[in-house]
């Protein structure tokens, strides 16, 4: 019964690789989101989905790329991977309702390590 | 831009004492408010949230109060246990497309 599943859990790759990671999530949420957790903690948004539409980018490099294919899923596909990439991202999902903030539902994390 | 600032980094308090963690925000429109906890190798999850038309809200050992006009929030934690020690970020909303800005985060240690 999990809310809301990410993979892989760990992954750890060379500079100048292509990934992805994967996110799903069986709450029936409408709204889907990417974030950065670095090293000293600090949560940063990369995008948000509404409805499997963009309604969220924050300043990210380009090589980062977000696909919905549904509202169920949300993945992100990083290339030319970098040092400074390394990081733990967090998949999370919310219940939109009218403009009304709800909680978000969090994933337990990718722990991405580039070498 | 608009700012979450959170205090303090890190937090350490006896087993059974009080824990106060503080959050100033620079939006005045932001209108909701919540805290997440985060343990160790796992994601955030809401613990207590608070609305704009409210100045207090409580839920067993956990509050949270909101003062508007100053523009700060705080959670506190009654009785505190071992497995309150996390790290605990505040969060406030901004804008239209349900975007949250983030505290640092505070590191909160109980000593047996």
């Amino acid at each position: 019964d999990t809310a809301v599943s990410q993979t892989p859990k760990y992954l750890v790759t060379q500079m100048g690789n292509d990934k992805s990671i994967k996110c799903e999530q069986n709450l029936g949420h409408d709204t889907m989101y990417w974030y950065k957790q670095d090293s000293k903690k600090f949560l940063k948004i990369m995008f948000s989905y509404n409805n499997k539409e963009l309604i969220i980018n924050e300043t990210v490099p380009n090589r980062f790329s977000p696909k919905s294919p549904d509202k169920a899923h949300l993945n992100l596909h990083i290339n030319s991977l970098e040092l400074g990439d390394s990081a733990v991202y967090f998949c999370a999902s919310s219940p939109s309702s009218g403009g009304r903030y709800n909680e978000q539902f969090f994933g337990p994390g990718t722990r991405l390590t580039v070498l | 831009g608009e700012n979450v600032e959170q205090h303090p980094s890190t937090l350490s308090v006896q087993e059974g004492d009080s824990a106060v963690i503080k959050c100033t925000y620079s939006d005045s429109a932001s209108n909701y408010f919540p805290w997440y906890k985060q343990e160790l190798g796992k994601g955030p999850q809401l613990i207590i949230d608070i609305r704009s038309n409210v100045g207090e809200k409580k839920d067993q050992r956990i509050a949270v109060t909101l003062n508007k006009t100053a523009k700060h929030f705080s959670l506190h934690i009654t009785e505190t246990q071992p497995e309150d020690s996390a790290v605990y970020f505040c969060a406030a909303s901004i804008g239209s497309n349900y975007q949250l800005i983030w505290g640092a985060g505070t590191k909160l240690i109980i000593k047996p």
